[in-house]
């Protein structure tokens, strides 16, 4: 079945301690995202990568750092979780930048305290 | 930068007809697109315009004028599994995608 895998599906962790959330997708493409959404808000681009090792900040990068060494992998990394960060994250692919429609993971609720 | 603005809530009756409207401000403007989300859930596409004109999806439609930075989703003959929220997104030649701040539609019996 094609899909976007994240994981964990919850997080809850503490200000400061290094946490990595992991996207995957069986689907060949090209483009993978990251995003945020927060209540009432929007979809906020976090990073996006359109190949290996092609990778781009979005509107709200700061806090976050991503790879992409393989096309069907890429990791979202927090080096300091804070507060502010608290929120739900979603990751999507597509086959290419432009046009195709985005295929989202399932989210990752992630808490700090 | 790139923004786009859609009306917060919406709200109809069960079989009636629904528009939910966006304007967008983009530069390398690409594409309109437009998500579904229930609760919580995983976003879902429900349809894409690269070109002027209505494109039909079943009970959805969704539309775009260029010219006018404006497009708009159409639900037609609406069920309560409608009820849900509704964005429209833009992504440019670069890549980048912006999201509008999604629309709650509440379907009524």
């Amino acid at each position: 079945e094609a899909q976007v895998t994240q994981n964990p599906r919850y997080l809850i962790t503490v200000t400061g301690k290094k946490l990595t959330v992991t996207c995957s997708q069986n689907m060949n493409h090209e483009y993978m995202s990251w995003y945020r959404q927060d209540p009432g808000l929007g979809l906020r681009q976090i990073y996006y990568s359109m190949n290996v090792e092609v990778t781009d900040k979005g509107d709200v990068p700061e806090g976050y750092k991503v790879s992409r060494k393989e096309k069907r992998n890429f990791p979202l990394i927090l080096e300091s979780p804070s507060p502010n960060q608290t929120s739900l994250y979603f990751c999507a692919s597509s086959s290419t930048r432009t046009g195709s429609p985005l295929h989202f993971g399932n989210g990752t609720r992630l808490t700090v305290t | 930068g790139q923004s786009l603005e859609q009306p917060s809530e919406v709200t109809a009756v069960e079989g009636a007809i629904v528009q939910i409207n966006c304007t967008y401000q983009t530069s390398g403007f690409y594409g309109l697109s437009w998500y579904q989300q229930h609760d919580g859930g995983a976003p879902t596409f429900l349809s894409y315009n690269a070109l002027d004109g209505l494109e039909e999806t079943g009970r959805f439609s969704s539309f775009l004028s260029r010219s006018d930075s404006y497009g708009y989703l159409l639900l037609q003959e609406l069920q309560m599994k409608d009820s849900a929220s509704y964005f429209c997104a833009v992504r440019t030649l670069a890549g980048k995608s912006t999201f509008g701040d999604g629309t709650t539609l509440t379907v009524k019996p």
